[in-house]
């Protein structure tokens, strides 16, 4: 079975280019994360989706930052504009079901962005 | 609201000896606790999770943690270190309802003695 796959697994822009990152769930999985990860830090979490709905976005930051999940399975993540900041790792990661937060997470191998 | 504290940031240990990562938490909810481990270039994986069932679980690779309510503890354990449980170790906490949030800690490093 694929795991969870995101692609690019490395970007660089300038600052104040647009990005974009794709996250493909496991398949069935209803439940898809993105995830920022600082060098040195754990994830924070930007969004859940359960299925089509975003159930939490409230560590997102709506200013520059948007995320679609249509139809339910693969997901994109953009940025526009980027910030010097933004420089990070950006995880996805998918779980079975829509308990609400007591399941299993699988997570993919992350986008690493530098903005310069 | 939720929180996690990793109250180590490094631990560092000989092969062979036991292992203890310290996690407290808090949680306005019963809290769903997770540990996962994340080994340089490779993606985070689940090592545990306490769900209100059993209070020792019992992971893979030979980890066990202990859920303490009183003591609002969910320390991670292994008897006996191998050179390749050197990796970082993330806590995590999350609520059991529709509306949970989803916390990470700030991670511990652990390093392996030979």
């Amino acid at each position: 079975e694929a795991g969870v796959v995101q692609s690019p697994r490395y970007k660089i822009i300038e600052k104040k280019q647009p990005v974009a990152f794709w996250c493909n769930p496991i398949s069935g999985h209803n439940t898809l994360y993105w995830y920022l990860q600082n060098l040195g830090q754990g994830p924070e979490l930007l969004i859940r989706y359960e299925n089509e709905e975003a159930v939490d976005d409230s560590q997102l930051p709506k200013d520059r930052f948007s995320a679609e999940r249509l139809k339910g399975v693969d997901s994109t993540l953009k940025i526009q504009p980027a910030e010097l900041g933004d420089s990070a790792v950006y995880l996805c990661a998918s779980s079975p079901g829509t308990s609400g937060g007591a399941n299993e997470q699988f997570f993919g191998p992350g986008t690493r962005l530098t903005v310069l | 609201a939720q929180s996690v504290t990793q109250l180590d940031s490094h631990v560092s240990v000989s092969e062979g000896t036991p292992v203890l990562l310290r996690c407290n938490y808090s949680s306005s909810y019963s809290p769903s606790l997770f540990w996962y481990v994340q080994h340089p270039n490779k993606g985070l994986q689940l090592l545990l999770k306490y769900t209100s069932a059993a209070t020792l679980v019992k992971g893979i690779n030979g980890f066990e943690a202990e859920f303490k309510k009183s003591e609002t503890s969910f320390h991670l354990t292994k008897p006996s270190a191998h050179m390749s449980d050197a990796a970082e170790y993330f806590c995590v906490v999350s609520a059991y309802s529709s509306a949970s949030k989803i916390i990470f800690g700030s991670g511990t490093r652990l390093s392996i003695r030979p």
